[in-house]
Formats: structure tokens, C-alpha cells, sequence
């Protein structure tokens, strides 16, 4: 079956634009996950959603980033205003149940260039 | 918080093995993972670990100690296809859902 996509896989963005990113996870996956890649780095943990709710956004860096899964399936992670430091990847992530050892499904992200 | 490390690059020979290594610090462990990415890729599972000791799978073998806080990644008779970067993912039972922790990844290069 299909994994996880992500839509744009590249986006390039002009200081100040906003910029919204799409997950469609695997299909009946009640856990989402989005993460943000630098170069080089590991993924570091933004936000999470069990089916429509948002459980944690702990991790979200401003109040620039907001993200919602209105419906509990696609997900979209929106930054507004971005600047420079915007620059990574965004990884979404789906698991089918928020149990322990429950592994994540990854998308291949979407590279965002802010210039 | 967690704090996870792992070496930032490593070079190995095709055929060879190569263990990479992981320690960290958590205060509510609750598993941890191993995932593959390629360049440009997104990350792939290879393996998980809750329970001290070892995991087999095929070519690829992973250690626990939880009393230590450390794992190893075992990569057996390596082919060029196996450089990618290897990262050691934590889950903290203190976080919310599965989210996890991961290190800065281990670069590995295959040579011929």
C-alpha cells in the first residue's frame, strides 16, 4: 500500500511569505507527527496529533508555526511569515496506534529554502 | 529532557562489520529505535529495542543496556548500499503519544 507523502517535496520561499506544507499518512494511522530536519542533524519533534487532536505542539519553535488535521487524516504544518532559519526539512510521520514500540512511518519531507 | 549521542561519521569496508553507537539520557525510557536514511530520503525503521539484550534481523543486529543508557547498531557484511546516515531514536514515557528523541545521526561511508 502507500506510505506517507508530503506535497511540495521542495518549496523555495521568499523572507516574510507564508508557506503551508502537506502529509497525507497511511491510511487508518491514528498518530501523526511532524519533525524538522536541519542539515546534517537529526529530526527534531515540532507537533503531534492523535486523529484530529492536536495532543502536543511543544516543540513548535514561534507562534509563526501552526498546524491542524481538521479531519484526523491529512495534516498541513503552516508557517507564516518565514524567515532564514525556517531553512530544513519538514518529516511527517505516521503510526497506527499510539502504543509503546509502535513504529513511525516516515514521508520523504519537504525541503523548504528560505532566501 | 533527553540528551542522545552518537558519532557523526564513521567509514567502514564493504564485507566488513561496523557497530555504531548510541548512549543517552532519559528519565521515563520507554524504547528505542534505529532508523536508515539515505540522502534525500526519509527515514526508514531498522529496528526496535525495549528489553535489554540483543535483536537479529538479517544483516542487521541491535543491543540494549538500559542500566548503561547505550545501544549499538551491528551492521554485518556491508555493501555500498548500507552509506547512509544512521539515526538512534529515543521514546520518553513522559512525552506525549510515541513521539521520539533522536541523535544527530551517524554518517557512514562504505568503501570499496
Amino acid at each position: 500500500g502507500a506510505g506517507v507523502s508530503q506535497s511540495p517535496r521542495y518549496k523555495v520561499a521568499k523572507r516574510g511569505q507564508d508557506v503551508a506544507l502537506r502529509c497525507d499518512p497511511i491510511s487508518g494511522h491514528v498518530s501523526l507527527f511532524w519533525y524538522q530536519q536541519a542539515l546534517g542533524q537529526g529530526p527534531e519533534f515540532l507537533t503531534y496529533f492523535q486523529n484530529e487532536a492536536q495532543l502536543d505542539k511543544s516543540g513548535l519553535p514561534s507562534d509563526r508555526f501552526f498546524a491542524e488535521r481538521p479531519e484526523g487524516s491529512v495534516s498541513t504544518l503552516k508557517i507564516q511569515r518565514t524567515q532564514q532559519e525556517d531553512s530544513a526539512v519538514y518529516l511527517c510521520a505516521s503510526s497506527l496506534l499510539d502504543r509503546v514500540g509502535n513504529e513511525q512511518f516516515f514521508g520523504p519531507g519537504t525541503r523548504l529554502t528560505v532566501l | 529532557g533527553q540528551n542522545i549521542d552518537q558519532p557523526t561519521e564513521m567509514t567502514a569496508t564493504e564485507g566488513a562489520i561496523v557497530q555504531i553507537n548510541c548512549t543517552y539520557q532519559t528519565s521515563g525510557f520507554n524504547g528505542l529505535f534505529w532508523y536508515q536514511q539515505h540522502a534525500g530520503e526519509a527515514p526508514t525503521f531498522l529496528s526496535y529495542n525495549v528489553l535489554d539484550g540483543l535483536e537479529e534481523k538479517g544483516r542487521f543486529s541491535s543491543f540494549l543496556s538500559r542500566s548503561k543508557g547505550y545501544s549499538y547498531l551491528l551492521l554485518k557484511e556491508l555493501q555500498m548500499k548500507d552509506s547512509a546516515s544512521y539515526l538512534c531514536a529515543v521514546r520518553d514515557h513522559n512525552n506525549a503519544g510515541n513521539m521520539l528523541t533522536f541523535g544527530g545521526g551517524t554518517r557512514l561511508m562504505v568503501k570499496p
